[in-house]
């Protein structure tokens, strides 16, 4: 399995509701990530988890909230969104080898379309 | 932050041309890497080079890194309607965890 499962593929959520995007990898991988992506624009790096903790934080609002259950589970919770936070989310993950050797290579998943409405 | 530079923004060729796409930067990377994102799908790994004045070849796609490892381009030769897409560069630098993405080239070819 050499995948990366987002789920929803797509998301319609008012500004009041709480939400959760999920992503699992069955690749062994220790590292995950959540990027943002707006329309017509590059990803850009959200939040970096490594062996099941958060290793880095982009200065992301708190009403992003990700989780890491184990290390094929990665979660972000969504609790009062704003419309400019509609954006393609991706997911991704790489293995300790890679994240270790200075060239590290990310699998990414299809992402979760996020609309607030 | 690194910033990666992608000229040009935005290309629309004929099938059988030829094109290069530029990925530049003031930073210095351990390691850069191409690639291309379709639409509603995520980022897909076309390469990765890691030594300076390394080149590496896929098929009709040629892929150069600067000798100074900060800048790196992307050669395409006949130019096909399944070449179309977002093509991303993207570097490692000190943090290696942190993949920082140039700011990407849309290329669409037609027939």
């Amino acid at each position: 399995d050499t995948e990366v499962t987002q789920t929803p593929k797509h998301l319609v959520m008012g500004m009041t509701n709480k939400k959760s995007l999920k992503c699992e990898q069955h690749m062994g991988h220790r590292a995950m990530y959540w990027y943002k992506q707006k329309a017509k624009k590059p990803p850009e790096l959200m939040f970096v988890y490594s062996y099941e903790k958060l290793s880095i934080n982009e200065s992301v609002p708190s009403r992003f909230s990700p989780e890491c259950p184990n290390s094929s589970l990665l979660n972000l919770h969504l609790h009062a969104l704003q419309p400019e936070d509609s954006a393609l989310y991706l997911c991704a993950s790489s293995s300790s080898r890679s994240l270790n050797s200075g060239a590290n290579v990310l699998t990414f998943g299809a992402g979760s379309r996020l609309t607030v409405l | 932050t690194q910033l990666l530079e992608q000229s040009p923004q935005f290309l629309s060729i004929q099938e059988g041309e030829n094109l290069t796409v530029y990925c530049n930067s003031s930073s210095v990377f351990s390691s850069l890497q191409w690639y291309r994102q379709e639409p509603g799908e995520g980022p897909v790994l076309l390469v990765t080079v890691v030594t300076g004045g390394e080149v590496k070849k896929l098929k009709r796609l040629t892929f150069q890194f600067g000798d100074a490892r900060k800048d790196s381009s992307l050669h395409i030769t006949a130019a096909q309607p399944g070449d179309t897409g977002l093509y991303l560069c993207a570097g490692n630098t000190g943090t290696a965890s942190k993949l920082t993405f140039g700011t990407g080239t849309r290329l669409q070819v037609t027939l």
